[in-house]
């Protein structure tokens, strides 16, 4: 049973550009979540998704976004980045909400 | 609003030792707790996950309980290995919330 797929591993973009990262997550799961991961911050929540609808979302700006397709397929977009928002991205998947949570590999970001 | 503290921050033990982390949260009324290890630039590995009707769940050389009422749980790693070395995190989950996370214990197990 594949795990959760996180696409790109690596990116490096330049300030004022924008992102899109995608998550596929384990076969059967309808909730995807989002989390960025710095060292100074831990873990922090972005977004959480359930069959394509939004159920909750962190305290980030406007720039952050995501989707949820109808494959549960999920992607966010973060616009006009900025180097603070050089991290790594992190998303899980869950059966429904509130059972056992699955993380994916992450996506690096680095801004210059 | 939940919060989840994880002390020591990091950790540092010979090989064999049995060792225990701690996690403590303020809310109460959790769904479940769940502990992650996490290696250096990797994602998360799910390690156990205890519903809030239950004490402990083992898994191996893991062994994770849960005390609501204190507001706390711990991760038991017997017989500890260099293999164990990584960062453990917990996180509560509860209410209409996502999981909340601890800023994790670092563990380096010394061969």
């Amino acid at each position: 049973k594949a795990g959760v797929t996180q696409t790109p591993r690596y990116l490096i973009k330049t300030r004022g550009q924008q992102v899109t990262l995608s998550c596929s997550p384990i076969s059967g799961h309808r909730s995807v979540s989002w989390y960025q991961q710095t060292p100074g911050q831990g873990l922090q929540f972005l977004f959480e998704y359930f069959s394509e609808t939004q159920r909750n979302k962190g305290n980030f700006p406007g720039r952050f976004s995501g989707r949820q397709f109808s494959n549960s397929r999920s992607e966010m977009n973060v616009s006009t980045l900025e180097l603070g928002d050089s991290a790594l991205y992190l998303c899980a998947s869950s059966l429904a909400s509130r059972t056992e949570a699955f993380f994916g590999q992450g996506t690096r970001l680095t801004v210059v | 609003k939940q919060e989840v503290t994880q002390i020591p921050a990091a950790l540092s033990v010979p090989e064999g030792e049995n060792l225990v982390l701690n996690c403590s949260f303020t809310d109460s009324a959790i769904y479940n707790l769940q502990w992650f290890r996490q290696d250096p630039g990797k994602g998360l590995t799910s390690l156990l996950l205890i519903q809030s009707s239950q004490r402990e769940q083992t898994s191996g050389r893991l062994n994770a309980s849960l005390d609501k009422s204190s507001g706390r749980s711990t991760l038991y790693i017997a017989a500890s290995q260099p293999g164990d070395s990584a960062t453990y995190l917990c996180a509560a989950l509860s209410g209409n919330t996502p999981l909340v996370f601890g800023k994790g214990t670092r563990l380096s197990v010394i061969a």
